[in-house]
């Protein structure tokens, strides 16, 4: 799998949006990026992904640079609710296997 | 949209206590489940992957006769901490996949995890 580099923490005032980043230059053309999100004590939850076109969905957007090496998670209007580490996951997914979690970003929204 | 769920949410028990954690999916069948552990402070590892109606895949390092992984329906993943101890004590994560589509288009979902705590 195509390693991911994120920041560890970020901050963001809630109302504003928050632009999460995540380096992937190793990713190969198969390889899909997944978002998910944990809150605390919580199982991850799923956000949003891409290949390589930008999505949009009732959660977030995903920018995808156009050589995929990078991407950019965005929450248009952050709230206290959203504070959680947000993982940047790539992956081939053959025969149906997992992701690899490595450390996230942990975004604290605040008033 | 998908729902799995997982129960118990929290367990504390004796040290030397088996302890069996359900994962289903419940608007879905799932082909494959996954089992993850979590200790404080640090990210998900994968334990194992289980495909229905096989046996599990296990990581390195997981002891397999330590970590019972049942897989024996479509919407159903047991795992079961046998002879517990303190160091075992871990959040304890499910996730499933469905099937229908392809692999590469599908994502994974997760349960709420299972705090396991070994007294």
């Amino acid at each position: 799998d195509a390693k991911t580099t994120q920041p560890p923490s970020m901050d963001c005032a809630e109302g504003r949006a928050a632009n999460l980043p995540c380096n992937h230059s190793t990713i190969s053309g198969n390889e899909y990026v997944y978002w998910y999100r944990q809150i605390h004590s919580q199982g991850p939850q799923y956000i949003i992904h891409g290949l390589k076109n930008n999505e949009t969905n009732e959660m977030a957007s995903l920018i995808i640079t156009e050589d995929r090496k990078s991407s950019t998670l965005i929450l248009p209007h952050a709230t206290l609710r959203d504070t959680a580490v947000y993982y940047c996951i790539v992956r081939v997914d053959d025969a149906g296997n997992m992701l690899t979690f490595g450390g996230g970003t942990r975004l604290m929204v605040k008033p | 949209g998908a729902v799995v769920s997982q129960h118990p949410s929290r367990v504390i028990c004796k040290s030397g206590t088996s302890v069996k954690i359900e994962c289903r999916s419940l608007d879905f069948q799932a082909t494959t489940m996954f089992w993850y552990r979590q200790f404080p402070k640090q990210s998900l590892m994968l334990m194992a992957t289980s495909n229905e109606g096989s046996k599990a895949t296990y990581e390195q390092g997981v002891e397999k006769d330590k970590f019972l992984i049942n897989h024996a329906s479509l919407t159903l993943s047991t795992l079961t901490v046998t002879s517990a101890h303190p160091e075992d004590s871990s959040f304890y994560i499910c996730s499933a996949r469905g099937q229908g589509q392809p692999n590469n288009n599908q994502p994974q979902h997760f349960g709420d995890g299972t705090r396991l705590s070994i007294l």
